[in-house]
């Protein structure tokens, strides 16, 4: 089982500050997806990456994706309070596990207006 | 479209009680996975299915059992509750692998299962 470690576990700002998240692996993905989740709600889709150093942008959301395909980083510009949410990193392996998404252990971020 | 249904929503079960939670997708989809949440570990796979009449253990499937009769529904069982099962279930499915657009995970609202 391929380990996604997601940093920091907590996370709470001024609305119009910048973060940073980060989904950190030892081992490589074939893309990798960020999904947000709203309490009672399951989790969302915001973007897939898939080659090394892609970046994706979503509004004021960032989305980098490792030169190695190891790790992650989602960086919100000027976050605002409906920000506030789980954020999930989830891994698809390459070849024969690729039925299979490993999910990240998730940042809780709070946005105070 | 509902997309991802599942029941019940909430659930309170005793120790050894037996239960079984039904996921149900209307989007044609072949794969369909069956996770759970716990605070601070995100989503653990339990079981997932790659089609009708298929079943495969995921990271997390002691105490748990699935079927996946018809192409539509994925059920998961518990035959004996025990607390450590307590948790929110999510069920999600998706098209498949290697086709454009079809790796995404569309996820139900959840099941809030307690065990006492």
């Amino acid at each position: 089982t391929q380990l996604l470690e997601q940093s920091p576990q907590f996370l709470s700002i001024q609305e119009g500050e910048n973060l940073t998240v980060y989904c950190n692996s030892s081992s490589v993905f074939s893309s990798l997806q960020w999904y947000r989740q709203e309490p009672g709600e399951g989790p969302v889709l915001l973007v897939t990456v898939v080659t090394g150093g892609e970046v994706k942008k979503l509004k004021r959301l960032t989305f980098q994706f490792g030169d190695a395909r190891k790790d992650s980083s989602l960086h919100i510009t000027a976050a605002q309070p409906g920000d506030t949410g789980l954020y999930l990193c989830a891994g698809e392996e390459g070849g024969t596990g690729n039925e299979k998404l490993t999910f990240g252990t998730g940042t809780r971020l709070t946005i105070i207006p | 479209n509902a997309g991802v249904t599942q029941t019940p929503k909430f659930r309170v079960l005793k120790t050894g009680q037996s239960m079984t939670l039904l996921c149900a997708q209307d989007m044609n989809h072949e794969y369909m996975y069956w996770y759970r949440q716990d605070p601070g570990m995100g989503l653990r796979l339990i079981h997932y299915s790659v089609g009708e009449g298929t079943t495969a253990k995921g990271e997390v499937p002691d105490g748990y059992n699935v079927s996946r009769l018809k192409k539509q529904n994925f059920l998961l069982g518990l035959e004996s509750a025990a607390p450590s099962q307590t948790s929110v279930y999510f069920c999600a499915s998706r098209a498949g692998i290697g086709i454009s657009g079809a790796n995404v995970l569309t996820f139900g609202a959840g099941s809030r299962l307690t065990v006492l």
